[in-house]
């Protein structure tokens, strides 16, 4: 069964770096893409950008543009996402999700909370 | 980017009520419509694709409909379960959106 592992809770500082990795089973990791969702306390969904596992091709959200690298192993069939210079507002549930042939978002991890706090 | 605008936000019914959400973008994506159903604590889960079409396991009471700008999520008869928070996410854009999210209380 298709299974995404997510690393644990963070907490950060304002202007650090969080990385969270994001581990697959169950599938072919190559053939299929990455997407990365986060929802901040209370609110909404908001679509962070996509990695393709086969080639590494990126696309971010545009007010994500310069703070986050999407990354994958597939050695080790595992995603990464890093955010840099973090703000109180990147406070959320970070999650990972399966991008399936039809560009559907069809099986998401169990989310990392990162909590940035002086 | 494409906006995606869910109404209403909340929703009260009952258990056996029908219920229709609607989803509008503010310029056409075809069918590339999905829906996603959240519970409290959880990572959502896909219900619907393509507009209409129903993901494998999801119960036959939800449906979904719509085109171009204007989509619909129903749910037939509502059951205890199905009280939850609903998304829809536009997938035509390079650049994906999520609606606001519509959350389903009990009356």
């Amino acid at each position: 069964q298709v299974q995404l592992v997510q690393s644990g809770a963070e907490v950060k500082k304002p202007g650090a770096s969080v990385k969270v990795s994001c581990k697959a089973s169950g599938y072919t990791f190559t053939s299929y893409g990455i997407s990365w969702v986060r929802q901040a306390p209370g609110q909404g969904l908001e679509w962070m950008g996509w990695i393709s596992a086969y080639n590494g091709n990126t696309n971010y959200a545009q007010k994500l543009q310069g703070r986050v690298t999407m990354t994958t192993d597939t050695s080790t069939s595992t995603a990464y996402m890093e955010l840099r210079s973090l703000r109180s507002d990147d406070t959320a549930v970070y999650y990972c999700a399966r991008v399936n042939y039809d560009s559907v978002i069809d099986y998401w991890g169990q989310g990392t909370l990162v909590t940035v706090s002086s | 980017d494409i906006q995606m605008t869910q109404s209403p936000s909340t929703l009260s019914a009952s258990v056996g009520d029908r219920v229709t959400i609607t989803c509008r973008a503010s310029q056409s994506i075809s069918s590339w419509l999905a829906w996603y159903q959240q519970k409290p604590g959880k990572a959502p889960k896909l219900l619907i694709y393509k507009a209409s079409s129903l993901e494998s396991g999801v119960p036959s009471r939800f449906s979904g409909s719509g085109s171009g700008t204007e989509f619909t999520l129903t749910i037939s008869s509502l059951q205890p379960d199905d009280f939850a928070t609903y998304y829809c996410q536009q997938y035509n854009s390079y650049f994906r959106t999520f609606g606001q999210g519509t959350k389903v209380e009990i009356k």
